[in-house]
């Protein structure tokens, strides 16, 4: 098990709904991140939040709206999705997130994952 | 974009075997993790080698980093069927992109 929770394990939707991923950790870290993972690739990233505001947003279609409520949420709202939105939406967390703007030091700390949520937009 | 290229793709051997993966990436780094990942599970981190260290050893696992050849290694020694999964590089850039990308993954079977 992971100290990442991210719910649904499972979803299947369809290209008009809209439906949310969640994603929680309490290891007091202040960067948290989604990826997305095809099957047979490496993860991708799509956003970073760093002390809760949006730090990094890989040119990632807008039908994908992130959200971070506090320091311990993190959710990706779906909306009119595409069948090649289909994968795995991995959550991850680390230490160090520091303030949005120009960094002066990394993030250099081990991310830790959730085990993910499969998405399949019918 | 992807930063790190690893090779082999995939690599099948028997248990108790050793398992070396290697990985080359192209921009200057701060640091280079290894993680593994198990089918339709998420990523474990297994160890972190900064940009000043050449090697770096955690139980079975040892990594090595030449930054001159911009590549690295992952040993894994007396390997178990545990073992098997997909592994991963990934590079932290030193520059102003301030997040990890992940190279292309190799995928190990030990066979018992």
């Amino acid at each position: 098990d992971t100290e990442v929770t991210q719910t649904p394990k499972h979803l299947v939707m369809g290209m008009t709904n809209k439906k949310s991923l969640k994603c929680e950790q309490h290891m007091g870290h202040r960067a948290m991140y989604w990826y997305k993972q095809k099957a047979k690739k490496p993860p991708e990233l799509m956003f970073v939040y760093s002390y809760e505001k949006l730090s990094i947003n890989e040119s990632v279609p807008s039908r994908f709206s992130p959200e971070c409520p506090n320091s311990s949420l993190l959710n990706l709202h779906l909306h009119a999705l595409q069948p090649e939105d289909s994968a795995l939406y991995l959550c991850a967390s680390s230490q160090g997130g520091r303030l949005p703007g120009p960094i002066k030091g990394p993030y250099n700390s081990p991310l830790h994952f959730g085990n993910g949520t499969r998405l399949t937009v019918t | 974009s992807q930063q790190g290229e690893e090779d082999p793709q995939a690599l099948s051997i028997q248990e108790g075997e050793n398992a070396t993966m290697n990985c080359s990436y192209k921009t200057s780094i701060n640091n280079l993790q290894w993680y593994r990942q198990n089918s339709g599970r998420g990523l474990v981190h297994l160890i972190l080698i900064r940009s000043n260290e050449r090697e770096k050893h955690s139980g079975r696992l040892r990594v090595t980093l030449d930054t001159s050849k911009k590549s690295s290694s992952l040993l894994i020694t007396a390997s178990r069927a545990a073992d098997t999964a997909s592994y991963f590089c990934a590079t932290f850039s030193s520059g102003s992109a301030r997040q990890l990308t992940f190279g292309s993954g190799t995928q190990l079977t030990v066979l018992p």
